[in-house]
């Protein structure tokens, strides 16, 4: 079955402190990509997504994301994180333009002023 | 642009009792998703639908929960009866041709069950 993985459950950061998440998938194929970020007490919202091209994606808020396919990885960065970083961030993948779609577990982000 | 609506926003009930969760997508949108998120399971897709119809409904827990999308404007979640370990948060998302595509996510719906 179709899975997808990150690395981290929890990470604690100081402000200004430079920040990448993994997120890793199962199964090889076309592969659409998102990252989803949720803020304390808000629904999901889109950060970034890869669809083709430039494997490198740059999203909202100074995110980036980087696509490598031999390494079915596709990493969230920022240089410099802020305190109203703080939220869980999931990982997200389609695969095949086709009716498979999971969510990572998520990853808790908690950035310390 | 009005996003995913969902309602109730906060939910709180006696097990046993029958819950109904709503849902209007984004005008336009084709697909609606149903998830649940709780603190140990993290998000699971429960449901969705494309054109109102069912795609995948592998994700519903079990036969006390059923959705239905009467039609493109309006779907629900419905657990009965209900029971304390449904308690979570219930979203619903949707989206514009295929799950390939981003999804627009609703505030959610706390459901409490006592």
């Amino acid at each position: 079955a179709q899975s997808v993985s990150q690395h981290n459950h929890h990470v604690i950061l100081s402000e200004a402190a430079s920040l990448e998440l993994g997120c890793n998938y199962s199964y090889g194929g076309t592969v659409n990509l998102f990252w989803y970020v949720q803020y304390p007490g808000q629904h999901l919202q889109l950060l970034l997504k890869y669809f083709s091209g430039d494997p490198l994606v740059k999203g909202i808020k100074g995110f980036e994301a980087e696509f490598i396919k031999s390494k079915f990885s596709f990493n969230l960065r920022k240089p410099s994180v802020q305190w109203s970083d703080t939220a869980e961030y999931f990982c997200a993948v389609n695969w095949d333009y086709g009716q498979n779609f999971v969510f990572g577990p998520g990853t808790r982000l908690s950035v310390l002023p | 642009d009005a996003g995913v609506i969902q309602s109730p926003r906060h939910e709180v009930t006696e097990m046993g009792q029958e819950v109904t969760l709503r849902c209007k997508p984004i005008s336009g949108h084709d697909y609606l998703f149903w998830y649940r998120q709780t603190m140990m399971r993290g998000l699971e897709l429960l449901i969705y639908f494309n054109n109102n119809v069912p795609i995948d409904d592998s994700g519903m827990p079990e036969d006390r929960f059923s959705a239905k999308m009467p039609n493109a404007s309006f779907s629900t979640l419905k657990i009965q009866p209900s029971e304390p370990r449904d308690s979570a948060v219930y979203f619903c998302a949707s989206s514009l041709n295929g799950p390939h595509q981003p999804q627009h996510f609703g505030d959610g719906t706390r459901l409490s069950i006592l």
